[in-house]
């Protein structure tokens, strides 16, 4: 088991630019999540997915889409990455004793 | 609305004890957890507790909870440089498959 993973691990945009952040998932979870760590700031939920379909807002959702293409794949899109968008991403999903899981994180950096 | 507090910096002798606060305000609260996150590394479940438990032992560690307070506790027993880290606490409500995070507490080890 790959547990959750992410890629990219490291990116750097231009103002403006957009790009796909993906994440996956082998354990078979319903529910998957993105949040995104500034210092000082804990973890915010920008959208998460309740099950292969369904998406939803969380507290930061400006800026960002998703995609929950399967059961698997949950991928965060930034069509016009602005600098208040650099942060560290990361991606989890949930398991039956409603325990997240989490990826290794995306450090992405908006010049 | 839904909260959870912790203090954010903590500093305990190697060898000594470590007590990590949390207090929560979601009184549905099903699950709550204290989660473990390395320098450049996601977040790592460390153990959880069931609302409907006090107190859960797992080698070193011990987690409270005094559900009329809405408080719950980690005791690190005999403090190692390996537990210098950011450790999160965070409530489970599965009416909507959200968890909640607290900022986090930095633990320092002093030698």
């Amino acid at each position: 088991n790959a547990g959750v993973t992410q890629t990219p691990k490291f990116q750097v945009l231009k103002t403006g630019q957009s790009m796909t952040l993906q994440c996956a998932q082998d354990m078979n979870h319903n529910s998957m999540y993105w949040y995104r760590q500034d210092p000082g700031m804990g973890l915010r939920l920008i959208y998460y997915s309740a099950s292969e379909g369904t998406t939803d807002k969380g507290e930061v959702p400006n800026g960002y889409n998703v995609s929950r293409l399967n059961k698997r794949e949950f991928s965060l899109r930034l069509e016009s990455a602005a600098p208040s968008q650099t942060s560290v991403y990361f991606c989890a999903s949930l398991g039956l004793s409603y325990e997240q899981y989490f990826g290794p994180g995306t450090r992405l950096t908006v010049t | 609305g839904e909260d959870v507090e912790q203090s954010l910096f903590l500093s305990v002798r190697e060898g000594d004890s470590s007590v990590i606060n949390c207090t929560y305000t979601d009184s549905s609260s099903t699950y709550l957890y204290w989660y473990k996150q390395e320098p450049g590394a996601g977040l790592q479940l460390l153990t959880y507790i069931f609302s409907n438990m006090d107190m859960k032992q797992d080698q070193r560690l011990t987690v409270l909870l005094n559900k009329k307070d809405k408080h719950l506790s980690l005791r690190i027993a005999d403090t190692q440089t390996g537990d210098s880290a950011i450790y999160f606490c965070a409530e489970s409500t599965p009416r909507d498959d959200k968890i909640i995070f607290g900022k986090g507490t930095r633990l320092h080890i002093l030698p």
